[in-house]
């Protein structure tokens, strides 16, 4: 099973400011990861997929990079919808995977 | 617009059984592959079980494997998770997901949802 590690658990970010996600993949999943959004009480929401491709209607604030093994979703200048948790998961093989998520909060 | 919506969840005994629905409309049925993927109170996603568009092909997580069956009904437009033999580790909402793609799977629209409970 390929495991998925976020960094970090939280981050503290205001408002405008630029925040950066980080996802790890134990082996290559080379470009086969998506990120999703999470608020409370809702399903998640399609980000990125493919590692970099933008979803249908996700703003260009969003921005999704890497392969292989490490992987960056970037959130620029923040606002305050953006404040909630956010997963990756890989679909090089199954099982499908997601990491345990990162909750970008209001510093 | 594309929907999924849930149903079936409840309030179950350890060792008992509950057939989840998902209801879909607003796109082609047949032609995407199907998910459950699970969230256990203030826990992360876990994806459970896939089945292909046509039937042929399902996986299931080894958590579940032997216990929970999914299927679906092209006809109806529905996707179902039978789920035996719960714990209380099964605990959670149930969400139902769409894959986007015809190979490759990740997810571009989710149900709302449904609990599931199982008492101890």
């Amino acid at each position: 099973e390929i495991v998925m590690t976020q960094s970090p658990a939280t981050l503290s970010v205001s408002p405008g400011e630029r925040a950066t996600l980080s996802c790890r993949a134990s082996q290559s999943v080379s470009s086969h990861l998506a990120w999703y959004q999470q608020k409370p009480g809702q399903a998640p929401r399609l980000l990125v997929y493919g590692a970099s491709a933008r979803a249908t209607d996700i703003p260009a604030r969003f921005s999704g990079s890497g392969s292989g093994t490490e992987f960056t979703l970037t959130i620029s200048r923040l606002q305050s919808e953006d404040f909630a948790v956010y997963y990756c998961q890989q679909y090089n093989d199954w099982p499908l995977t997601f990491g345990g998520g990162t909750k970008v909060e209001i510093k | 617009e594309v929907q999924l919506v849930e149903s079936g969840g409840g309030l179950v005994q350890e060792g008992g059984s509950l057939r989840l629905s998902c209801a879909a409309s607003g796109f082609t049925f047949r032609t995407h592959n199907m998910n459950w993927v699970r969230q256990a109170p203030g826990k992360g996603l876990e994806w459970i079980s896939y089945i292909s568009s046509d039937t042929t092909t399902m996986y299931y997580a080894d958590s579940v494997k032997g216990r929970f069956t999914i299927s679906r009904d092209n006809a109806k437009n529905s996707l179902y998770l039978q789920m035996n033999s719960l714990r209380a580790e099964d605990t959670g909402v149930y969400y139902c997901a769409r894959d986007y793609d015809r190979i490759w799977n990740w997810f571009d629209s989710w149900g709302q949802g449904t609990l599931v409970t199982v008492s101890s």
